[in-house]
């Protein structure tokens, strides 16, 4: 079952550039979309979400871009920061409360 | 900052004994979750929990799984006789009501079974 869909298992940037994650997801019935944060030996931290019915979504250095048609979401962070390396997981749910689908996740690696 | 605190951090038990992990939810929410990831694996949603009832639940959540929450504070996940397929991480979540989608996940504990 691989209703979300996040293809580059890793991702190294220089500090100050531009991170972009991306996202496919198949099932059209996800309403909304997350994304989450996840270090080592921890839990996944919540960053960012987006609603359905936007194509984007900005929460300071993160911006969420979803295009509908293409059922595809992708996470910008600008400027990225060696504390940004984690592994990113995109996340789909439909309806309130209900459960999250994840993608298996990308490893950001921000180089100083 | 409120967060969701898990207990034990970690656990080693033997095939077929049972096994109880604890969740604390952030206190003024009213959903809460189960999820799992096993090693090099996605995270895989268990069960979800409202009004003291389970509202959904995945193939996975078979009848060896079962939740409670037995006061007003904890939520547990109960394995009853554990497999070597269980072993993994397993996260809780929660969620308010005024939210309409973001849970707050715990940092899991991790499950050996040998």
């Amino acid at each position: 079952d691989q209703q979300v869909k996040q293809n580059s298992p890793s991702l190294s940037v220089q500090e100050g550039r531009i991170s972009i994650l991306n996202c496919d997801y198949t099932n059209s019935m996800f309403d909304y979309f997350l994304w989450y944060k996840k270090y080592p030996a921890e839990g996944p931290t919540f960053l960012i979400s987006i609603s359905s019915i936007k194509d984007k979504n900005e929460d300071g250095r993160f911006t969420v871009f979803l295009n509908k048609s293409a059922k595809h979401l992708s996470l910008h962070i600008v400027p990225s920061q060696p504390g940004d390396s984690a592994v990113y997981f995109c996340a789909g749910g439909s309806g309130s409360a209900r459960q999250l689908t994840f993608g298996s996740g990308t490893q950001l690696t921000v180089l100083p | 900052e409120p967060e969701v605190t898990q207990t034990p951090s970690h656990q080693v038990t033997q095939m077929g004994q049972e096994v109880i992990l604890r969740c604390v939810p952030i206190s003024n929410h009213l959903y809460f979750y189960w999820y799992r990831q096993i090693l090099g694996q996605k995270v895989e949603f268990l069960v979800s929990f409202y009004n003291n009832e389970i509202s959904e639940k995945s193939e996975i959540f078979d009848d060896q799984f079962s939740v409670e929450r037995p006061d007003g504070s904890n939520f547990t996940l109960k394995i009853r006789s554990t497999k070597l397929e269980d072993s993994a991480m397993y996260f809780c979540a929660s969620k308010d009501e005024s939210s309409y989608n973001e849970q707050f996940f715990g940092p899991g504990t991790r499950l050996t079974v040998l």
